[in-house]
């Protein structure tokens, strides 16, 4: 079980507007990481996390930060939302020493 | 780079009917594979993973055997349920943690009463 929560669940902003997404687990696992899904392209790996403020890039990256101050915490920001990233956002996470990723229930972001 | 294929849908079916759904894959290194569910309104659920070459995955009577030779992963489940329409995604990752999953395009299951 992944144990995580995502918030919000749900949201809808303006084109330009900053957004943050927050990722909280209760299982203390090392590795974070951000997916966003879209129709015809499963998910995609946005950015993940190896430990507290260690984090890198994944395959679609641009137009997204993100901050990992504590174990349980994995934000990811959008510093000025664009229509392109309307999207489904899923935060995972995954213990060390197995490569299984579990994911929690996603955010669904519209960008007007 | 590696990828995933996995077949296109939307696959019917009627309740009891055989599933088979497609999944091959490219990678330079040795892979393990997985298989998600996604029940719609959810988030990816694990259904089962294979991580090295001959290994079956097994879990709710669904079962994928890892072929090397073939490069393939298919999933198959010998009756299907009302319950078991979902998305279902061919995923791999590199043998380590920390690792992206790489997915496949998701397949859309069906099945009526």
């Amino acid at each position: 079980d992944a144990g995580i929560t995502q918030s919000p669940r749900h949201k809808v902003t303006e084109t330009g507007t900053p957004v943050t997404l927050r990722c909280h687990q209760t299982e203390n696992h090392r590795y974070m990481y951000w997916y966003r899904q879209d129709p015809g392209h499963g998910l995609r790996l946005i950015h993940y996390s190896y430990g507290v403020k260690d984090t890198d890039k994944g395959e679609v990256s641009d137009g997204y930060s993100v901050s990992r101050s504590k174990t349980e915490d994995f934000l990811l920001t959008l510093e000025s939302a664009t229509s392109s990233q309307t999207s489904v956002y899923f935060c995972a996470n995954g213990p060390e020493g197995t490569d299984t990723q579990y994911f929690g229930p996603g955010t669904r972001l519209t960008v007007l | 780079g590696d990828s995933v294929t996995q077949m296109e849908g939307p696959v019917t079916l009627s309740e009891e009917a055989f599933l088979t759904i497609n999944c091959t894959y490219t990678a330079t290194g040795y892979p393990s594979l997985f298989w998600y569910v996604q029940y719609p309104g959810e988030g990816l659920q694990l259904l089962l993973k294979a991580t090295k070459a001959d290994d079956k995955g097994s879990n709710k009577g669904f079962e994928a055997t890892y072929r090397k030779e073939t490069t393939s992963f298919h999933l198959e489940k010998g009756s299907v349920q009302v319950s078991d329409s979902a998305v279902y995604f061919c995923a791999l990752t590199i043998n380590q943690a920390g690792t992206a999953l790489i997915f496949g395009k998701g397949t859309t299951l069906s099945v009526s009463s």
